[in-house]
């Protein structure tokens, strides 16, 4: 069974760079065509794809973040991390990592492991 | 960009009920659509992938259909524990969630 678990500062001031960190168990982060992505949830709002990554480190982000968004993976120590810079409070959300599974032919793709969030708060 | 429309926001129901959510896509989508259950407090659960595929260990209650721009996703006997927000995602391109639908208590 595959888990996620994001790891990082709670709490942000205003202009930095938010950093979190995916840790991925019971499964390795190089195998089996996955990707592994970022998504934003505003309080009390819906669902925001951040971006994803594959372990060769090839990276696809949303084009209304990708000015401020970096996706990089370790895949010796089976993690993935995110940076955020420029944060203003609109960045206040909880950040959820996930796995995106391999596309498939007339099928797509989905995210069907995801950790638990950690809320992040943009705040002097 | 590809906007994902679902309707209603938000419905009341009762338990046993069947409750139906749709969702909009701005252009076809073919059958990249996947539909997801988030509870208060929790992250979304994967609930039907390439719109009508039910994902292991999702009660068959959960069903999902459409092609194209128009999806919906049903749940035959609404329980107890179906009370949460339902999110609909779009894989034909950059991915992108609906607004959600919100399923509460009558």
């Amino acid at each position: 069974q595959v888990q996620l678990q994001e790891s990082g500062p709670g709490l942000v001031k205003p202009s930095q760079t938010l950093s979190l960190t995916c840790t991925v168990s019971g499964g390795s982060i190089s195998s089996g065509g996955y990707y592994w992505s970022w998504i934003r949830q505003h309080p009390g709002k819906g669902l925001e794809w951040i971006g994803y990554i594959y372990y060769s480190g090839s990276t696809y982000y949303n084009p209304s973040l990708k000015s401020r968004v970096t996706i990089s993976v370790d895949t010796s120590k089976n993690q993935f991390s995110l940076k955020l810079s420029s944060v203003t409070a609109a960045d206040t959300a909880v950040y959820y990592c996930a796995r995106r599974t391999p596309e498939a032919p007339g099928s797509g793709t989905y995210l069907d492991y995801w950790g638990q969030g950690t809320l992040v708060t943009v705040s002097s | 960009d590809i906007q994902m429309t679902q309707s209603p926001s938000s419905l009341s129901a009762s338990v046993g009920d069947r409750v139906t959510i749709t969702c909009r896509a701005s252009q076809s989508i073919s059958s990249y659509l996947n539909w997801y259950q988030q509870k208060p407090g929790k992250a979304p659960k994967l609930l039907i992938y390439a719109a009508s595929s039910l994902q292991s260990g999702v009660p068959s209650r959960f069903s999902g259909s459409g092609s194209g721009t128009d999806f919906t996703l049903s749940i035959s006997s609404l329980q107890p524990e179906d009370f949460a927000t339902y999110y609909c995602q779009q894989s034909y391109s950059t991915p992108r969630f609906g607004g959600g639908t919100k399923v509460e208590i009558k």
